[in-house]
């Protein structure tokens, strides 16, 4: 099975700051990887998806992914932080072979953004 | 294009009682998919359904079931109540194959 494994439950960075937040993937076979957010009180919502098309992946919001397979990583950065990004991140993977309907999200990291 | 709708937003029940959460999705989206979020255990798979039919099941007790109509419109059950069972429930639809899922608001529920 898949899995993900996000490092850092709680990210603080100041505004105008670089924004990364790290998640590590498993898989025995190519993987469909995702970054969700999760604003208080609301669904997620996805940021940007990598389904082996282009290694460095744009997403909404100015936020975008590398994936690395040499260090099974998928780490999401966004250059200068907006107050508006604070919410809780989720990495996922697709656990359901060619379709998406099931994923395996990570623990979720919780991003602050001081002004 | 309306996204996807879940109701009721909030539910307080008793331990014991049973529950029905609906879920409509994107129009013309015909898989669904349910997860249960806790701050323990994090986001969990539950079940989806497409087409009307149960294509997977996540490791849950048979208390939780689901269903979903012709119109893709989906319920999803949960008997029995126990406290552990508080949770917020998101539903998730996708018009299949390798395209992403796209979440609604959930449905916060409390057992007490």
């Amino acid at each position: 099975a898949q899995s993900v494994t996000q490092l850092g439950s709680h990210v603080s960075v100041s505004e105008g700051a670089l924004v990364l937040l790290r998640c590590n993937y498993s898989s025995s076979v190519p993987p469909y990887l995702f970054w969700y957010v999760q604003y208080p009180n609301q669904g997620l919502q996805l940021l940007l998806k990598y389904t082996s098309a282009a290694t460095l992946v744009k997403g909404i919001n100015g936020f975008e992914a590398e994936f690395k397979k040499s260090e099974t990583s998928f780490h999401l950065t966004k250059p200068s932080a907006h107050m508006s990004d604070a919410a809780e991140y989720f990495c996922a993977v697709s656990d359901s072979g060619g379709s998406n309907y099931k994923l395996t999200f990570g623990k979720g990291t919780l991003l602050t953004v001081n002004p | 294009k309306a996204g996807v709708t879940q109701t009721p937003r909030y539910l307080i029940k008793t331990r014991g009682q049973q529950v029905t959460l609906s879920c409509s999705p994107i129009s013309g989206h015909r898989s669904v998919s349910w997860y249960q979020q806790t701050p323990g255990q994090g986001l969990q798979f539950l079940f989806e359904y497409f087409s009307e039919t149960q294509r997977n099941k996540g490791n849950f007790p048979g208390r939780f079931s689901g269903r979903q109509f012709s119109n893709s419109r989906s319920e999803m059950n949960v008997s029995t109540l126990e406290l552990g069972d508080s949770a917020l429930y998101l539903c998730a639809s996708s018009s299949g194959g390798d395209r992403p899922l796209h979440f609604g608001n959930g449905t916060r529920l409390t057992v007490t």
